[in-house]
């Protein structure tokens, strides 16, 4: 099945590392976003990619790195730079030919510590 | 720019009422709308969506909207809530400039026995 695979489920760090959130895709979609959400502030944009080797900050991009070497995979790193970093993360892809709807992972909850 | 807000961070109701949960957005264009779903730790998954065809648009799980034009509302219903429909909902619109959706800040619906 097609589908987005967000791992790990739960990830836990000491405060002042760096981490890699993992996202990959099957479904061929072209553009690729990561969203973090904290209780009761919705989703908020960091990254997003539209093609391969090519991607643009979102809203709270500080603190956060991305790469898109493949299509298929878009990882984020939340560095030590990031001030308040746990929180859940959620990565989708955009499938323009269906009304720009987009497809979620299952999110990774990241704990600092 | 465009912008999505959701009247009420909670809304309650007992098992087999109407479930009504409120969505106006504000676009400079014609607008692509959706309407998400989330459980417990879990990604998004998409409930409906509006692309500019018929006004009232039916999803899943029994759930249905209608666009207004007038009102800038697209407000999510239901007939008759199910335990099972206890999640967070949200709102969002396509950001014109390409790809993006905006998204509320959610809506927690609980029901109760």
């Amino acid at each position: 099945d097609g589908g987005i695979t967000q791992s790990p489920k739960y990830l836990f760090r000491k405060e002042g590392q760096n981490v890699t959130l993992s996202c990959e895709q099957n479904l061929n979609h072209d553009a690729m976003y990561w969203y973090r959400q904290d209780p009761g502030q919705g989703l908020r944009l960091i990254y997003y990619s539209q093609i391969v080797n090519d991607f643009q900050k979102g809203d709270i991009a500080e603190g956060y790195s991305v790469s898109r070497e493949k299509k298929e995979s878009f990882p984020l790193t939340v560095t030590s730079a990031q001030k308040n970093p746990t929180a859940f993360y959620l990565c989708a892809t955009l499938d323009a030919g269906q009304g720009y709807g987009y497809t979620f992972g299952s999110g990774t909850r990241l704990t600092v510590v | 720019a465009q912008s999505v807000t959701q009247l009420g961070s909670h809304v309650s109701v007992s098992e087999g009422a109407l479930v009504l949960l409120r969505c106006n957005y504000s676009s400079s264009v014609p607008p692509y709308l959706f309407w998400y779903v989330q459980y417990p730790n879990q990604g998004l998954q998409l409930l409906l969506k509006y692309t500019s065809a018929a006004t009232l648009v039916k999803g899943i799980n029994g759930f249905e909207a209608e666009f207004k034009k007038s009102e800038t509302s697209f407000h999510l219903t239901k007939p008759s809530a199910h335990m099972s429909d206890a999640a967070e909902y949200f709102c969002a619109v396509s950001d014109p400039s390409g790809g993006k959706l905006i998204f509320g800040q959610g809506t927690e619906l609980s029901v109760k026995p």
